[in-house]
């Protein structure tokens, strides 16, 4: 089932603007992942936090674990036209092979 | 060059008649999975594969399965499909189990 909530469901940004989005989800996690879509196609990896990360970066992406809380944010610095599309977080639960998928958020960068 | 591969990228078939996605993976992974994704949604798991060993999530339709025959293939069978199976199809595969999944481009399905 569902176990990730993303907010906002869609935001749209200038390029050279931050970008922020949020996930929340319900049950206790091994790892919190990132994904990217664009329109019409698969899902790309970003980013994975395990439960017992705070912070990671990867290039232009900073992602932020609270266990506490039980929410991520994905920061997207120094936006482009290309990172226009729909992002979306996953959870993975320990001893589990699933990842359950929130419904996204679609992010558009105005040139 | 594409990981996981999806055939084909579009597919229309007519209300009930059976219809067979395919996915394949150069990656010898061992989890492969299915999901299903409509328009502006969460993609919703299907079933998944460890191995052989088959596991069908509780909410999956009886109309959909699946077909593992060796490690590198995976079909998606719709024995008849409804109007409501209009979706994205997406295949995806892993190392090991829940950590980064590399997916397929997907296979939009029209019913018509």
């Amino acid at each position: 089932s569902q176990q990730g909530e993303e907010d906002p469901q869609a935001l749209s940004i200038q390029e050279g603007e931050n970008a922020t989005m949020n996930c929340s989800y319900k049950t206790s996690i091994n790892n919190l992942q990132w994904y990217r879509q664009n329109s019409g196609r698969g899902l790309v990896h970003l980013i994975l936090i395990r439960s017992n990360e705070r912070e990671k970066h990867s290039g232009r992406l900073r992602v932020t674990l609270d266990t506490s809380k039980k929410s991520s944010s994905l920061l997207i610095t120094a936006s482009r036209a290309a990172d226009t599309a729909s992002y979306f977080c996953a959870t993975g639960l320990s001893n589990d092979y699933k990842l359950s998928f929130g419904a996204g958020t679609t992010v558009t960068v105005r040139a | 060059d594409a990981m996981v591969i999806q055939n084909p990228r579009y597919q229309v078939t007519q209300f009930g008649k059976p219809v067979t996605l395919s996915c394949s993976q150069t990656l010898n992974h061992n989890v492969m999975y299915w999901y299903q994704q409509k328009s502006s949604q969460a993609p919703k798991l299907l079933f998944h594969y460890y191995d052989k060993d088959f596991n069908n999530e509780a909410d999956t339709p009886d109309n959909f399965q699946s077909r593992r025959p060796n490690t590198s293939f995976c079909f998606l069978d719709i024995r008849s499909p409804g109007l409501g199976d209009a979706a994205m199809y997406l295949c995806a595969t892993t190392g090991r189990g829940n950590e980064k999944l590399f997916f397929g481009s997907g296979t939009q399905l029209s019913v018509l």
